[in-house]
C-alpha cells in the first residue's frame, strides 16, 4: 500500500510570500494525485487534481506540481493570505488499479500577517 | 444543496453502547465514504460504497459496520463501542470513482469514556 510523507510540522510564512508544501510517496507512481484544505473543525475541501502526465496544474493563486522521477508533488500558494491558514492534505490512490485514496497526515499552513 | 450532511455532530458513548451515525448527501453521486480522523494518525478510510447495496472495508474495518439501503444515505454503525473509537468521523462523497473529488460532511466527534 501507498505512504505518503508530507511535512509533519506546522510551515509559518510571512503574508505575501509562496508557501510550498511537499507530498512525497514512497511506492508506485500514481495515476493522479489530490490536494485538499481542512479547516479546524470543518470537513477537508478539495483544491486541486493533477495526473501523471501533467507536469503542473494552477487554479488562482494555486500551483501543484508532479514530479513521478523524485516521487514528489508540490503545492504552492503564492502571495499568501492570512485566510490561507489552514492544514493541507495529500492524498493518491492507495495502491495500482481503481482503487481508494489514502491521505496524508497533512500540514498546518500558518500565514502571519 | 446542502451538499454532505452527517447525524449527529456529538456524541458520548459508554464502553459496550452501540450507536449509528448517519450521512446522507444530495448531490447524487455514486461512491461514499467513512473516514476516521485521529491526532498524528491522518484521515483512515473506515469502509466505502461504489453504489446502492454495495459495501467494502477500507484500511480499518473492525469494530465497524456499514449499510447503503438507498443511494443518498451510508450509515456507519458501532455494535459496542471501545474507548478506542474515539475520535472524529467524517463522512465523504464523489460523483462516480474514487479520482472525483471528494464532498466531506462537517463531522461526528465521538467520545466513548
Amino acid at each position: 500500500s501507498q505512504k505518503i510523507e508530507q511535512n509533519s510540522e506546522a510551515l509559518n510564512i510571512q503574508e505575501g510570500k509562496t508557501a510550498t508544501l511537499t507530498c512525497n510517496y514512497t511506492n508506485y507512481s500514481p495515476a493522479y494525485l489530490q490536494w485538499y484544505r481542512q479547516d479546524p473543525g470543518r470537513g477537508p475541501v478539495f483544491l486541486l487534481l493533477i495526473r501523471e502526465n501533467e507536469k503542473e496544474k494552477r487554479k488562482e493563486r494555486l500551483k501543484v506540481t508532479f514530479d513521478t522521477t523524485l516521487k514528489q508533488s508540490l503545492f504552492h500558494i503564492t502571495a499568501s493570505q492570512p485566510a490561507d491558514s489552514a492544514t493541507y492534505l495529500c492524498a493518491l490512490p492507495a495502491r495500482r488499479g481503481n482503487t481508494p485514496l489514502v491521505f496524508g497526515k497533512g500540514t498546518r499552513l500558518s500565514v502571519i500577517a | 444543496n446542502a451538499g454532505v450532511t452527517q447525524t449527529p455532530k456529538f456524541r458520548v458513548l459508554k464502553t459496550g453502547q452501540s450507536m449509528t451515525l448517519l450521512c446522507a448527501q444530495d448531490m447524487n453521486h455514486e461512491y461514499m465514504y467513512w473516514y476516521r480522523q485521529d491526532p498524528g494518525m491522518g484521515l483512515r478510510l473506515i469502509h466505502y460504497s461504489v453504489g446502492e447495496g454495495t459495501t467494502a472495508k477500507g484500511e480499518v474495518p473492525d469494530g465497524y459496520n456499514v449499510s447503503r439501503l438507498k443511494k443518498q444515505n451510508f450509515l456507519l454503525g458501532l455494535e459496542s463501542a471501545a474507548p478506542s473509537q474515539t475520535s472524529v468521523y467524517f463522512c465523504a462523497s464523489s460523483y462516480s470513482g474514487f479520482s472525483y473529488e471528494q464532498y466531506f460532511g462537517p463531522g461526528t466527534r465521538l467520545t466513548v469514556t
